[in-house]
């Protein structure tokens, strides 16, 4: 199974400042299309989680140009520029390029 | 609008059996790929099974397989977990998702497992 591993952010974030968030894959996720398969999504308080980008960079609809992802084939980070209230919760990164799909342990952030 | 609303869930036995039923609306059921993803009290996500847009090909992860079925009811829009032999780790918030880049989840449903 490909294993994901989460760093930890430096809590709390002060509202307005930048925060990344990484993660990293034991095996590449690229896939021979050319696409690496890396989802990231916030789990708010109490909610269901929200897909925030695929194929490691591509924001999904709706998603705020805050956030932005990037990396290689193992090693990624998520983005959020002048963090807001609304994005504190967990974040988890995900890897699709091969079954069982798995997840990152997840990153708390908590605001100032 | 799209919504996905779980139903079936609540407190079972261990060995017992609970089957989870996931209904869609607002689009094209028929069209996609649907996933079960978990997450136990205070714990992370964990994927679980995904089923194609058809039905014919299901997966699973280890720790359920020969245990847990996916199955989808195309014609009722519907997606379902049959869970048997349930365990106590099994206890969890299960949520539907669909499979894709539109990130449409259910409200998830608890299943507690114990005696």
């Amino acid at each position: 199974d490909i294993v994901m591993t989460q760093g930890v952010l430096p809590n709390p974030v002060p509202s307005g400042e930048s925060a990344s968030i990484t993660c990293r894959s034991s095996k590449s996720l690229v896939y021979k299309d050319g696409k690496t398969y890396l989802n990231w999504f916030l789990q708010r308080p109490g909610q269901s989680p929200q897909l925030l980008t695929y194929w490691m960079s591509t924001r999904a609809s709706g998603v705020s140009d805050r956030f932005s992802g990037s990396g290689s084939g193992t090693y990624f980070t998520l983005k959020i520029s002048r963090v807001r209230a609304e994005d504190a919760g967990v974040y988890y990164c995900q890897q699709v390029r091969e079954y069982p799909w798995t997840f990152g342990g997840g990153t708390k952030l908590e605001l100032k | 609008e799209v919504q996905l609303v779980e139903s079936g869930g609540g407190l079972v036995q261990p060995g017992r059996s609970m089957k989870l039923s996931c209904a869609a609306s607002g689009f094209t059921f028929s069209n996609y790929g649907m996933a079960w993803v978990r997450q136990a009290p205070t714990k992370g996500l964990e994927w679980v099974a995904t089923i194609s847009y058809d039905g014919s090909s299901t997966y699973y992860r280890d720790s359920v397989k020969g245990r847990f079925t996916i199955s989808r009811d195309n014609a009722k829009s519907t997606l379902y977990l049959q869970m048997n032999s349930l365990r106590s780790e099994d206890t969890a918030t299960y949520y539907c998702t669909r499979v894709g880049y539109s990130g449409y989840w259910g409200q998830g449903v608890m299943v507690t497992v114990s005696s």
